[in-house]
């Protein structure tokens, strides 16, 4: 079974440039998570998709991030413009559903450097 | 809204030996979920064991076993006969059951060494 795909897996920018991630979630699955992990820190969910529609972005800073997930499958986030504090790894994962007691699957992250 | 504490920020270990990793968390609900997630350095979490408030046993899961304490709102992580794999981040998450689609709440994690 392919897991959640993620790229790129490193992206350096400057300060005020944009950038957007690409994941692919595992197959059938309907959930969608976006987690930010800044160094030192656990990861921070973003945005959770129920399918193509947004479960929760209450964490999602909406003045410069982004995220879609057309068609229900893969998603894109997007950062513009970025700042220095936006440097960290970008987790997406998936689940089957959204039950409490789904396990989510991640993938690997891209790690994100702003300059 | 819910915390997760893990004051334990490295830990080190013999290989063959045991380990425990500490967790705490606050929160007001009585039915959640708390798990363990292993970050290796590939960056991928993965889950190594989940645990229902509800369910007064501990969750065991071959070499990782949980001290799993509600009313003291602790939950640790024991591993037994550690190996050279084990070396990884580890991390404590909460989930409610009580609000729809509830975020994971992570720690801040620890890193565990496993010394051969």
């Amino acid at each position: 079974e392919a897991g959640v795909a993620q790229s790129p897996r490193y992206k350096i920018i400057e300060k005020r440039q944009s950038v957007a991630f690409w994941c692919n979630p595992i197959s059938g699955h309907a959930t969608l998570y976006w987690y930010q992990q800044i160094l030192g820190q656990g990861p921070k969910l973003l945005i959770q998709f129920q399918n193509n529609g947004v479960v929760d972005d209450s964490q999602l800073p909406k003045d410069r991030f982004s995220a879609e997930r057309l068609k229900g499958v893969d998603s894109t986030l997007k950062i513009q413009p970025a700042k220095l504090e936006d440097s960290a790894v970008y987790l997406c994962a998936s689940s089957f559903g959204a039950t409490t007691n789904e396990k989510l699957f991640f993938g690997s992250g891209t790690q994100l450097s702003v300059l | 809204a819910q915390t997760v504490t893990q004051s334990q920020p490295e830990m080190s270990v013999q290989e063959a030996e045991t380990v425990t990793l500490s967790c705490t968390y606050d929160t007001s609900e009585s039915d959640y979920y708390l798990f363990w997630y292993k970050q290796p350095p590939s960056r991928q979490m993965i889950l190594v064991i989940r645990q229902e408030a509800y369910k007064q046993q501990n969750a065991t899961e071959n070499r990782f076993s949980v001290n799993f304490q509600k009313a003291a709102k602790s939950f640790s992580l024991k591993i037994s006969d550690s190996q050279l794999g084990d070396a990884a981040m580890y991390f404590c998450a909460y989930r409610s059951v009580e609000t729809s689609g509830s975020r994971l709440t992570f720690g801040e994690g620890t890193q565990l060494t496993v010394n051969p």
